[in-house]
């Protein structure tokens, strides 16, 4: 049982490129969702699902996309990266949403845009 | 517009002593409040939570207060043990999606 993960764990970009970050969870979990962390800011919520095929958007979606076409798999796209959205990037999970909402954290993502 | 704010950075304490860790908050459609724990170059984990019918909640060694009136909760840690130096990050939700975290504070343990 692994838990949620997330693919790559590293990456350094050039402005403009794009690239998609990758989030899997083998608990079952209905919700996923994708944060960013900055220093002074803690986390804070870019896009959301609350099941496969749904999507939302978070407190700061702006210049991301996110898709879920399995119940597993929660995908984060930057389509023109900008170094603005230099940052650690966490996916978690969730059984249910709201009050109780424990969410299971992935290991982050760093990234940096030049 | 931070609506979960932690006011102290960092926060140093003696092994055996009581840590106690600061959250403060603005919303208060804010219903449920929940403590992280995070170790470097890993994700935050689930620590305790409380809900806001509650005052107090216990675990072990953790405790957590929850002042409504004044948007207050504090957690505890009695007594403290070097493996708790982290950075722990507080967070409210609203029985909706929408989780907001605080900035976090670093705590160091002292053996």
């Amino acid at each position: 049982n692994a838990g949620v993960t997330q693919t790559p764990k590293f990456r350094v970009l050039k402005t403009g490129q794009s690239m998609t970050l990758l989030c899997a969870q083998d608990m079952n979990h209905e919700y996923m969702y994708w944060y960013r962390q900055d220093p002074g800011m803690g986390l804070r919520l870019i896009h959301y699902s609350v099941g496969e095929g749904t999507t939302a958007k978070g407190e700061v979606p702006d210049g991301y996309n996110v898709s879920r076409l399995k119940k597993q798999n929660f995908l984060l796209g930057l389509e023109s990266a900008a170094p603005s959205q230099t940052s650690v990037y966490f996916c978690a999970s969730s059984i249910l949403a709201g009050a109780g909402n424990e969410q299971f954290f992935g290991p982050g993502t760093r990234l940096t845009v030049l | 517009d931070q609506q979960v704010k932690q006011n102290s950075p960092s926060l140093s304490v003696q092994e055996g002593r009581i840590s106690i860790l600061n959250c403060d908050y603005t919303n208060s459609m804010f219903d449920y409040f929940l403590w992280y724990k995070k170790y470097p170059a890993e994700g935050p984990t689930f620590l305790i939570s409380i809900s806001s019918i509650k005052d107090k909640n216990e675990d072990g060694r953790f405790t957590v207060f929850l002042n409504k009136s004044a948007k207050h909760l504090s957690l505890h840690i009695v007594p403290s043990q070097p493996g708790d130096s982290a950075v722990y990050f507080c967070a409210a939700s609203a029985s909706n999606n929408d989780m907001r975290f605080g900035a976090g504070t670093r705590l160091t343990v002292k053996p």
